[in-house]
């Protein structure tokens, strides 16, 4: 059975850094290309970012949103996925998601709440 | 960019009445990377539809899905008191941002 599983938020100041991990099972984790996507309270869904996997040399895609302030990474010896988000805003408030593209069918975690806030 | 553009915002129907929900993408869209969702209140997306016609494990057949290139259609035959909720499209290939649609909110009248 696929798992996906996030931990890593909470509240933070804005400005401020934060680190996000999802960790995976049921599957072989380093073929497959995974995903963040949020939700903002009240909002939609919204896409953050993409790690492909190793045969596509992990590259990494953004939302204009988040480039150049966070960071996607994976390790596929653990079966982990990271978020790294610095210089974090108010509007980066969200709940967030990981999900796994397995064979074009999404898995997704329950998701982990960031709240940034002064 | 591929914008998805769902209709309508808002669908008011009775149980057992058949709901149609749109979803347009500005671009072509590879059909095997299209999916809707159901949201409920805190909770996480529910996978309804992958490849814009497959249905996800667990999800009854009164929902299909349908469509390809730039217009895609989700159905649900036979609306249930529990269907009522958001849904959303998405793409999640071809280039990004894999964007999701605004969603569609399906009320009870």
């Amino acid at each position: 059975e696929v798992q996906l599983v996030e931990s890593g938020g909470g509240l933070v100041q804005p400005g401020g850094s934060l680190r996000l991990s999802c960790a995976a099972s049921g599957f072989t984790f380093s073929d497959h290309y995974m995903d963040w996507v949020r939700q903002a309270p009240g909002k939609g869904l919204e896409w953050v970012g993409r790690t492909k996997n190793k045969g596509h040399s992990y590259t990494t895609e953004y939302a204009a949103a988040v480039k150049g302030r966070f960071t996607i990474s994976r390790d596929d010896s653990k079966n982990s996925l990271n978020l790294q988000m610095n210089s974090l805003k108010t509007e980066d408030t969200a709940v967030y998601y990981c999900v796994s593209l397995i064979s074009g069918y999404p898995y997704w975690g329950q998701g982990t709440l960031v709240t940034v806030s002064s | 960019e591929i914008v998805l553009t769902q209709s309508p915002g808002t669908l008011s129907l009775s149980p057992g009445e058949r709901a149609t929900l749109s979803c347009r993408a500005t671009q072509s869209v590879d059909s095997r990377y299209f999916a809707w969702y159901q949201q409920k209140p805190g909770q996480a997306p529910r996978l309804l539809i992958y490849g814009a016609s497959s249905r996800a494990a667990g999800i009854p057949d009164r929902f299909s899905g349908s469509g390809s290139g730039t217009d895609f259609t989700l159905t649900i035959s036979r609306l249930e008191p529990e269907d009522f909720a958001m849904f959303y499209c998405h793409q999640y290939d071809f280039s990004p941002p894999y964007a999701f649609g605004q969603g569609t909110k399906l009320e009870i009248k």
